[in-house]
């Protein structure tokens, strides 16, 4: 199948500083990319949508400046957490879809710790 | 509005046993329906997916599931499990007309016994 890679797979950052996260798909072109968030034992929260291009579609409740999605090119995602705070801590996770295919495929998440 | 409902949130077999995870979905149009296992800390892997053609679905490492439209369901099944199987497993759906979203259920925890 197709990769998704998700780039760090862990960071730990101090309160009040931001953090970038990286998707990248390695082997198609990923007009679609999802970002979600997951808290320990639970399901993923799915964050915003964003397409190539244009601006990402953020869910209800989910702050915009604070969660900057970038998806400037058709291999690259990225989700920069702005000002970091110790509930922003959790499981990020990205997925890329291409044009034509109904399935979506995971990056191995990222592990944010703000101290 | 598309919906998807993990009845259990716990499962514990023993090896070598049975697995039964259930699933049942909620769509106004026809779904696309997925199994996929995450391991902790990890990313999610698709195990199988249903995308309108044939109702029993086959999957990676011994999984199936089959799609029932009459009951709304998309039980998972293992006929043996094994120790590698305990994970994290989310039933998700979706359709073409919700502009291909994914909808997780809030997971299954499977726990294989000795």
């Amino acid at each position: 199948g197709a990769v998704v890679s998700q780039h760090p797979s862990w960071v730990i950052c101090k309160s009040g500083t931001s953090v970038k996260i990286e998707c990248r798909s390695l082997d198609f072109q990923a007009t679609t990319m999802f970002w979600y968030r997951q808290f320990p034992k639970q399901s993923l929260m799915l964050m915003a949508t964003s397409n190539e291009g244009s601006k990402a579609t953020y869910e209800q409740g989910v702050e915009k400046d604070k969660f900057l999605i970038n998806h400037a090119s058709l291999t690259l995602s990225t989700l920069t957490v702005t000002s970091a705070h110790p509930e922003d801590s959790s499981f990020y996770i990205c997925s890329a879809r291409d044009s034509q295919g109904t399935e979506a495929f995971f990056g191995q998440g990222t592990r944010l710790t703000v101290v | 509005a598309q919906s998807v409902t993990q009845l259990d949130s716990h499962v514990s077999v023993s090896e070598g046993t049975p697995v039964l995870l259930r699933c049942n979905y909620s769509s106004s149009y026809s779904p696309s329906l997925f199994w996929y296992v995450q391991h902790p800390n990890k990313g999610l892997q698709l195990l199988l997916k249903y995308t309108s053609a044939a109702t029993l679905v086959k999957g990676i490492n011994g999984f199936e599931a089959e799609f029932k439209k009459s009951e709304t369901s998309f039980h998972l099944t293992k006929p043996s499990a094994h120790m590698s199987d305990a994970a994290e497993y989310f039933c998700v759906v979706s359709f073409t007309g919700g502009g291909n979203k994914l909808t997780f259920g809030t997971g299954t925890q499977l726990k294989v016994e000795l």
